[in-house]
């Protein structure tokens, strides 16, 4: 069966730092790419980042609002996924969400699982 | 940014309507489009992708159309489970962004 477990939220002060780790099973972490979602209280939801797979180096593509301030990263032997949050705002405060994406000829690189969410809340 | 428009925000409809959603997107992203549904205190749940590809383990209710800039969701027959938020996304660019929302209820 494949699953994400998110880990690592909690209440930060702004300007503070937080690492949220996803750990995936059921499947082959590296082959598949995996992404950041997030939904501030009452919100939709709102792309944050991107990890491609290895065979792309694993590389990463950011939101805007968060660029310079997040960093995406892979521990491949983990099967883990990383968001490293610096610089954090009030406006961060969140549920985040690792999602995988499959790729498939004519229909790209779709949202296909979720994990269950992890709080974040940067508050004084 | 694409801008991804959902309409109706909310809706109302009895057991057994037929409901449909639509998305629209501010420029063209071919079929890279995919719907969610949501419901409250959940993660979100992967429902259709390319427009109108049903995920694996999504009953058949639940339908895609549209290409282009203009979507749709059906659900043939409301049930109560159904009752949710549903969100589009486009995934044909970066930033992917998403529509900002359908809340389903039942009458």
């Amino acid at each position: 069966e494949v699953q994400l477990v998110e880990s690592g939220g909690g209440l930060v002060q702004p300007g503070g730092s937080l690492r949220l780790s996803c750990t995936g099973s059921g499947f082959t972490f590296s082959d598949h790419y995996m992404d950041w979602v997030r939904q501030a209280p009452g919100k939709g939801l709102q792309w944050v980042g991107r990890s491609r797979d290895k065979a792309n180096s694993y590389t990463t593509e950011y939101a805007v609002s968060v660029n310079g301030r997040f960093t995406i990263s892979r521990d491949e032997s983990k099967n883990s996924l990383y968001l490293q949050m610096d610089s954090l705002k009030n406006e961060d405060t969140a549920v985040y969400y690792c999602t995988r994406s499959t790729y498939l000829q004519n229909s790209g690189y779709y949202f296909d699982c979720w994990g269950q969410g992890t709080q974040v809340t940067v508050s004084s | 940014d694409i801008q991804m428009t959902q309409s109706p925000s909310s809706l109302s409809a009895s057991l057994g309507d037929r409901v449909t959603i639509t998305c629209r997107a501010s420029q063209g992203i071919s079929n890279y489009l995919a719907w969610f549904q949501q419901k409250p205190g959940k993660a979100p749940k992967s429902l259709i992708y390319a427009a109108s590809s049903l995920q694996s383990g999504v009953p058949s209710k639940f339908s895609g159309s549209g290409s282009g800039t203009d979507f749709t969701l059906t659900i043939s027959s409301l049930q109560p489970e159904d009752s949710a938020t549903y969100y589009c996304q486009q995934y044909n660019n970066y930033p992917l962004t998403f529509g900002g929302g359908t809340k389903v209820e039942i009458k």
